[in-house]
């Protein structure tokens, strides 16, 4: 069954703290992996792609990486601010258009 | 603004009524999707349109459910006899065939059956 789990479900942290969320996944075929930040009450939008093929991909403070062999990606957040509050959810796209969200890590940053 | 545009933002209806949302994708963006969101849940596949044709429904979609995309431009969703389990977030995304085929969302439809 294609699935997409994350962890942890929800997380605090301070402001200027790093944090790294996970995501396994059991997709298949495998075509693609996004994160997306979700701020409460608005539609998610793209922080990374990456493919097969690549291990790293940084958008600023946010760092993504992926291990295709064990089937894992993480999601790297430097030097938090107030802003980065929100859901982060990983997407794993499994073909042509399907895309398998998971259910996401609510991460609460604190001043 | 160039982005997924969704109506309303919001909408509350009584149990039983039928409501509509719309959905304009990105311009050049030929696949269009609805996606439903309950809270603390990630976003659930609806439907999947390519142009005009819609390709793929999930089983999530009843009979109460129906979804067109008459000119393969904007997407209308619509629920009849609406129940209050059908309350959540409704949430379009569009992508092109072309390139990563990133797929960009709407700020989606909230609705509240009472």
């Amino acid at each position: 069954k294609n699935q997409v789990e994350q962890s942890p479900q929800s997380l605090i942290i301070l402001e200027g703290k790093n944090c790294t969320l996970q995501c396994n996944y059991t997709v298949s075929p495998f075509s693609n992996l996004r994160w997306y930040k979700q701020d409460t009450g608005r539609g998610p939008v793209s922080l990374t792609i990456m493919t097969f093929s690549e291990n790293t991909k940084s958008n600023g403070r946010y760092t993504a990486t992926l291990d295709a062999d064990t089937k894992q990606s993480s999601l790297h957040i430097t030097a938090s601010q107030l802003s980065d509050s929100a859901s982060y959810i990983c997407v794993v796209s499994g073909g042509t258009y399907k895309y398998i969200f998971g259910t996401g890590t609510r991460l609460k940053v604190l001043a | 603004d160039t982005g997924v545009s969704q109506n309303p933002r919001h909408k509350i209806t009584k149990r039983g009524q039928n409501v509509t949302f719309r959905c304009d994708p990105i311009s050049e963006h030929n696949r269009l999707y609805w996606y439903r969101q309950t809270l603390g849940q990630g976003p659930e596949f609806l439907t999947y349109f390519q142009n005009e044709a819609q390709l793929e429904k999930s089983r999530l979609l009843s009979d109460r459910f129906s979804a067109e995309r008459p000119k393969g431009s904007f997407s209308t969703l619509e629920i009849q006899r609406t129940e209050q389990g059908d309350s959540a977030m409704y949430l379009c995304a569009s992508s092109s065939t072309e390139g990563r085929g990133e797929a960009f969302f709407g700020q989606g439809t909230r609705l509240t059956v009472v």
